[in-house]
């Protein structure tokens, strides 16, 4: 199956600091890929919708200035988190949608980010 | 609109018997429908999934669900549990314009010896 990497797996950083996340997809090109963000026992909300070439679409109550989402290529998607703070602690999660294909995305493993 | 309910937030079983996870649904459009693991601290590993072909959906490691469409329900379920099932499950709804992908609350699945 299609694989999605995202990097870093963990990080760290302290408050005030901006984070970068990449989500590549490895061996598919995406036009389109997502952006979630999972607190502690809870689902996966959707933040914000990337398309190639065009800003991304970001889902209500998700700050855009907060949330930096750069989809420069069909394979890299990346999300920063600016002037972080532990509020912005959290698991981060990418996931892809094939070319062509219009129903099944493929995740990526997720980043762990802890604002200290 | 879509939306995707689990109706169980937790699930107990013994290791051995049977698996039942509930998941309802509601679509405009036909929908595709997925269901999701995640193991602590990992990401989300892709069980099995429908889009409109057999309505019994075999997918990894002897889970299967079935798509109800008078019910609007799949609900995943496994013979015999194992300890290493223990996890959460996420339902997961997407329409086939395949735009919008909609997660439940999840269900976390203990598994006792």
């Amino acid at each position: 199956g299609a694989v999605v990497s995202q990097h870093p797996s963990r990080v760290i950083c302290k408050s005030g600091t901006s984070v970068k996340i990449e989500c590549r997809s490895l061996d598919f090109q995406a036009t389109t890929m997502f952006w979630y963000r999972q607190f502690p026992k809870q689902s996966l909300m959707l933040m914000a919708t990337s398309n190639e070439g065009s800003k991304a679409t970001y889902e209500q109550g998700v700050e855009k200035d907060k949330f930096l989402i750069n989809h420069a290529s069909l394979t890299l998607s990346t999300l920063t988190v600016t002037s972080a703070h532990p509020e912005d602690s959290s698991f981060y999660i990418c996931s892809a949608r094939q070319q062509g294909r219009n129903t099944e995305a493929f995740f990526g493993q997720g980043t762990r980010l802890t604002v200290v | 609109a879509q939306s995707v309910t689990q109706l169980d937030s937790h699930v107990s079983v013994s290791e051995g018997t049977p698996v039942l996870l509930r998941c309802n649904y509601s679509s405009s459009y036909s929908p595709s429908l997925f269901w999701y693991v995640q193991h602590p601290n990992k990401g989300l590993q892709l069980l099995l999934k429908y889009t409109s072909a057999a309505t019994l959906v075999k997918g990894i490691n002897g889970f299967e669900a079935e798509f109800k469409k008078s019910e609007t329900s799949f609900h995943l379920t496994k013979p015999s549990a194992h300890m290493s099932d223990a996890a959460e499950y996420f339902c997961v709804v997407s329409n086939t314009g395949g735009f919008k992908t909609i997660f439940g609350a999840g269900t976390r699945l203990f598994v006792k010896a």
